[in-house]
């Protein structure tokens, strides 16, 4: 079973902010979300990741809601560069004790219109 | 660091023959992943090694599949006999430890692109 839900596609206008939802329902306390992108012809690259707080980087905001059933990842003013498919990821960290396999499933492909 | 470093990077080869992929992982790092992504499956996880011991292959499709880790710096990917639905892009990853995100962050490698015909 999937653990994240995630739209297939969407479309943000260079400059203005994207919004990026996940849905993840079943996340268990101990479960972190993660955000990685994958640019055309290369490999995923790390974003952002929060537990419950809502988390702020160079990159990105996180944005968890409350009840931790879903969250939403910001690009503040998305370029052309962001173009990419974003995936959402509920996961364990092993220094919480967990194991798991990770499942970085379909993601939301992001197109940034000039 | 020149990062995690796959070999080929495009693969095209016929029905029945054997393929290898070759990864790099960055110095240092104890955990090499596997990946394979295609568009129906998207970004799947076929094993990984610590210390270049296998400790989760569970993903690893069928006996046509095989992994090995000789030394810290290099892994191989073995599809033997290869057939037209191994067809996709398969990543080597590396990190410190089995992690997302700070000192556990996976890097990925640029990904090999296999087509068997």
């Amino acid at each position: 079973d999937a653990k994240t839900t995630q739209p297939p596609s969407m479309d943000c206008a260079e400059g203005r902010a994207a919004n990026l939802p996940c849905n993840h329902s079943t996340i268990s306390g101990n479960e972190y979300v993660y955000w990685y992108r994958q640019i055309h012809s290369q490999g995923p690259q790390y974003i952002i990741h929060g537990l419950k707080n809502n988390e702020t980087n160079e990159m990105a905001s996180l944005i968890i809601t409350e009840d931790r059933k879903s969250s939403t990842l910001i690009l503040p003013h998305a370029t052309l560069r962001d173009t990419a498919v974003y995936y959402c990821i509920v996961y364990i960290p092993p220094r919480s004790g967990g194991y798991q396999k990770v499942t970085f499933g379909t993601g939301t492909k992001l197109q940034v219109i000039p | 660091d020149a990062g995690v470093i796959q070999s080929p990077r495009h693969e095209v080869t016929e029905m029945g023959q054997e393929v290898t992929l070759r990864c790099k992982p960055i110095s240092g790092h104890d955990y090499l992943f596997w990946y394979r992504q295609t568009m129906m499956r998207g970004l799947e996880l076929l094993i990984y090694f610590n210390n270049n011991v296998p400790i989760d292959d569970s993903g690893m499709p069928e006996d046509r599949f095989s992994a090995k880790m000789p030394n810290a710096s290099f892994s191989t990917l073995k599809i033997q006999p290869s057939e037209p639905r191994d067809s996709a892009v398969y990543f080597c990853a590396s990190s410190h430890a089995p992690g997302l995100a700070g000192t556990d962050t996976q890097y990925f490698g640029p990904g090999t692109r296999l087509t068997v015909l």
